[in-house]
């Protein structure tokens, strides 16, 4: 079966820039997280959907950070503007229960 | 709140040694655990997991058991190859709080010379 598809790969922009990232899960997972992964750390959860509402953000920078899943299945992760600690991967992974699924991420790099 | 600890890395190992990477987890209620693992280049991977006291997760020759008196869930492997390297990050998953979202520790690096 197909896996987590993120793009793009690679992103470099400059701070105080927008950048956006694209998520399409598993096909049937309902569940769907975005992580930050900084260098050198494990994961940090930014946000979590169950189909298209909101679970847990607790942790996602509302002042420039946003995130939305349309019709519950793709997803896209936005920050406006960036600063550079947000220099990291950004990984997105689905679930359909316990098991995660990640994909191969999208690093970012703020200059 | 929960969070996991790892012990910090680089590990470096020759072939055919024994491995453990210590875990000790903080978490309210009783959580799953859980080892991820990254091979250069690649996504992270479910290595494997426990759900409950006592119970031993293993997979590819690695086993780990899930110790309730000591929180801790430490990996090990009877004798490591060099496709090994990877970096392994021990997690948790609080059901019974109804968020299915991984904590997870900051990683471990392995390193196996042949």
């Amino acid at each position: 079966e197909a896996g987590v598809a993120q793009s793009p790969r690679y992103k470099i922009i400059e701070k105080r820039q927008s950048v956006a990232f694209w998520c399409n899960p598993i096909s049937g997972h309902a569940t769907l997280y975005w992580y930050q992964q900084i260098l050198g750390q494990g994961p940090k959860l930014l946000i979590q959907f169950q189909n298209n509402g909101v679970v847990d953000d607790s942790q996602l920078p509302k002042d420039r950070f946003s995130a939305e899943r349309l019709k519950g299945v793709d997803s896209t992760l936005k920050i406006q503007p960036a600063k550079l600690e947000d220099s990291a991967v950004y990984l997105c992974a689905s679930s359909l229960e316990e098991k995660l699924f990640f994909g191969s991420g999208t690093q970012l790099s703020v200059l | 709140g929960d969070s996991v600890t790892q012990m910090e890395g680089p590990v470096t190992l020759s072939e055919e040694a024994f491995l453990t990477i210590n875990c000790t987890y903080t978490a309210t209620g009783y959580p799953s655990l859980f080892w991820y693992v990254q091979y250069p280049g690649e996504g992270l991977q479910l290595l494997l997991k426990a759900t409950k006291a006592d119970d031993k997760g293993s997979n590819k020759g690695f086993e780990a058991t899930y110790r309730k008196e000591t929180t801790s869930f430490h990996l090990e492997k009877g004798s490591v190859q060099v496709s090994d390297s990877a970096v392994y990050f021990c997690a948790l998953s609080a059901l019974n709080t109804g968020r299915r979202a991984l904590t997870f520790g900051s990683g471990t690096r392995l390193q196996v010379q042949p």
